[in-house]
C-alpha cells in the first residue's frame, strides 16, 4: 500500500512571497490533515478536511494560509505572503477513520 | 485549551535496557492516546495506540494507561541503537479526530 506523498520536498522562499503544497493521502482514507511543526515541537493541526469538507481549521492563521481538497483525494496548502516564522516542516496525514493517522515524509520551508 | 506534556530529555540508556518515556494530559476526557516515533529529518511513525486503562503489548513496546492520573507511558525494552529518536505522545483531541501532540522526548540509546 503506497504511503501518503507530499511535494515538494524542500522549499527555500523569501519573507512576502507565496509557496504551495501538495498532499496525496493514502487510497481510501477520507479525513485529510495538515499540520505544521517547528523544530523542537510536535506538530501541531493547521487544518482537517472529512472528505472534502472543512472539519476543522481553527487554529490555521487564515490571513496567509488557505487550503483546499478537491474532489476529497488530492489536497494543497498555501501560505501568501510567507512570514520568517512560517519556516518548519508542514506534514499531510491521513486517516482511515478516527483513530491513527499516518504521515507523508513532509515538505521542509525555510523563509529567508 | 487542551495539552499534552512530555519531559523534552534527552533521556539517555544504555543498549539492553528498558526505556521509560512519560507524557500527562489535561483533558480528562480523552479517550485516545498514541505513541509517534521521529526519527531526525524524518516523519512521525506510529507506533501504538492505546485506549483502555492498563498495559498493551506489542513487541519490546508496551503502552500504559492511567485515566485516573492521566497519565500515559511508553516502555521500550531491551533498548538497541536504533531506537534512539524523538517519540510523541498524542491525544485525540475531541469528536473530529485530531490529535494533540506534546513537544517529543529525545531518546538516545549508548551502544
Amino acid at each position: 500500500e503506497a504511503g501518503v506523498a507530499q511535494s515538494p520536498r524542500y522549499k527555500i522562499i523569501e519573507k512576502r512571497q507565496s509557496v504551495a503544497f501538495w498532499c496525496n493521502p493514502i487510497s481510501g482514507h477520507a479525513t485529510l490533515y495538515w499540520y505544521q511543526q517547528i523544530l523542537g515541537q510536535g506538530p501541531k493541526l493547521l487544518i482537517q478536511f472529512q472528505n472534502n469538507g472543512v472539519v476543522d481549521d481553527s487554529q490555521l492563521p487564515k490571513d496567509r494560509f488557505s487550503a483546499e481538497r478537491l474532489k476529497g483525494v488530492d489536497s494543497t496548502l498555501k501560505i501568501q505572503p510567507a512570514k520568517l516564522e512560517d519556516s518548519a516542516v508542514y506534514l499531510c496525514a491521513s486517516s482511515p477513520r478516527l483513530s491513527e493517522q499516518f504521515f507523508g515524509p513532509g515538505t521542509r520551508l525555510t523563509v529567508l | 485549551q487542551k495539552e499534552v506534556e512530555q519531559n523534552s530529555g534527552p533521556l539517555s540508556v544504555p543498549e539492553g535496557a528498558i526505556a521509560s518515556l512519560n507524557c500527562t494530559y489535561s483533558d480528562r476526557g480523552s479517550q485516545s492516546f498514541f505513541w509517534y516515533r521521529q526519527y531526525s529529518g524524518k516523519s512521525p511513525e506510529l507506533i501504538m495506540f492505546i485506549y483502555s486503562n492498563g498495559d498493551k503489548e506489542d513487541g519490546r513496546f508496551t503502552a500504559q494507561l492511567n485515566k485516573a492520573s492521566q497519565y500515559v507511558s511508553l516502555l521500550i525494552r531491551d533498548s538497541q541503537p536504533s531506537d534512539s529518536a524523538t517519540y510523541l505522545c498524542a491525544v485525540l483531541g475531541g469528536s473530529q479526530g485530531n490529535l494533540i501532540f506534546g513537544k517529543g522526548t529525545k531518546l538516545s540509546v549508548k551502544p
